[in-house]
C-alpha cells in the first residue's frame, strides 16, 4: 500500500520561527511536491523536485525553501514564519507522468 | 492566468441521482488529466485519469469524459452517494512539464 507521511498533522508556530514540514514516501518516487491549500485558491504549489538535490520553484516560492537529501524524503522550510502562511500543506509524490500520491496534509497556524 | 478552471465552487445533487462536475482549461499541450477527491483535513485521493487519446474512461460510479476541441472534461458520479460529499479537483499535466496544474475545486454536497 503506497504511503506518503507528513510528521505533523497540527502545528501552531510563533511569528518569525523557523519551520520544517517533513514528508517521507516509501514508494521509490522520483517526484516530489510541496502544495499548499486555501478556500477558493485551490492547490498551489510551492516547489517540486524530480530527483534527489534537485528542486524547482513553483508558483509561490517566496518565504520558502525546501532540502531533499535523499530520495524519499523533501522538507519544507519556513524561514520565519509569518501569519500569512498559515494554511494547509499537502505533500505529493508520483512517478513522472503518473498520478500523484498525497500525505495527510499539516494544518500550519501561524500565530 | 488560471490553466484549468473549476467554475463551480460547489454543487448540491440528491442522493441517488447523477453528479456531474466540470472542468475547463486553456493549454492545448495538455495531454493527461486527472480528478482528485479531497475530505476536510485530509490529503487529496486519486479517483481516475484520462489521457487525450481517449475521450472517455470509466471506473465503477465514475465516468471521465474528455472533449478536447472544447477544451472540457467532466465528472459522472452515478449514483451519487452520501459518501461522495468532498471537495473535487481537476488537474491536467503536458509532455513537457513534472507539474500537474491544479483547479481551484467544486464542493460537492450530496444531499440525503
Amino acid at each position: 500500500d503506497v504511503k506518503v507521511t507528513q510528521s505533523s498533522r497540527y502545528l501552531v508556530k510563533r511569528t518569525g520561527e523557523k519551520v520544517f514540514l517533513e514528508c517521507v514516501q516509501d514508494m521509490d518516487h522520483e517526484n516530489m511536491f510541496w502544495y499548499r491549500q486555501d478556500p477558493g485558491l485551490g492547490l498551489r504549489l510551492i516547489y517540486f523536485s524530480y530527483d534527489v538535490k534537485m528542486k524547482e520553484k513553483g508558483d509561490i516560492p517566496e518565504g520558502y525553501s525546501v532540502s531533499r537529501e535523499k530520495k524519499e524524503r523533501f522538507s519544507l522550510i519556513l524561514e520565519s514564519a509569518s501569519t500569512n502562511q498559515t494554511s494547509m500543506y499537502l505533500c505529493a509524490s508520483s512517478l513522472v507522468r503518473s498520478e500523484a500520491f498525497f500525505g495527510q496534509g499539516t494544518r500550519l497556524t501561524v500565530v | 492566468d488560471q490553466q484549468v478552471k473549476q467554475n463551480s465552487p460547489s454543487l448540491s445533487v440528491q442522493e441517488g441521482r447523477i453528479s456531474i462536475l466540470n472542468c475547463d482549461y486553456t493549454n492545448s499541450m495538455f495531454d493527461y488529466f486527472l480528478w482528485y477527491k479531497k475530505y476536510p483535513a485530509e490529503g487529496p485521493t486519486f479517483l481516475i485519469s484520462i489521457s487525450s487519446i481517449k475521450d472517455k474512461n470509466e471506473d465503477g460510479r465514475f465516468t471521465v469524459f474528455l472533449n478536447k476541441s472544447a477544451k472540457h472534461l467532466s465528472l459522472h458520479i452515478v449514483p451519487s452517494q452520501p459518501g461522495d460529499s468532498a471537495v473535487y479537483f481537476c488537474a491536467a499535466s503536458s509532455d513537457s512539464n513534472y507539474q500537474l496544474i491544479w483547479g481551484a475545486g467544486t464542493k460537492l454536497i450530496i444531499k440525503p
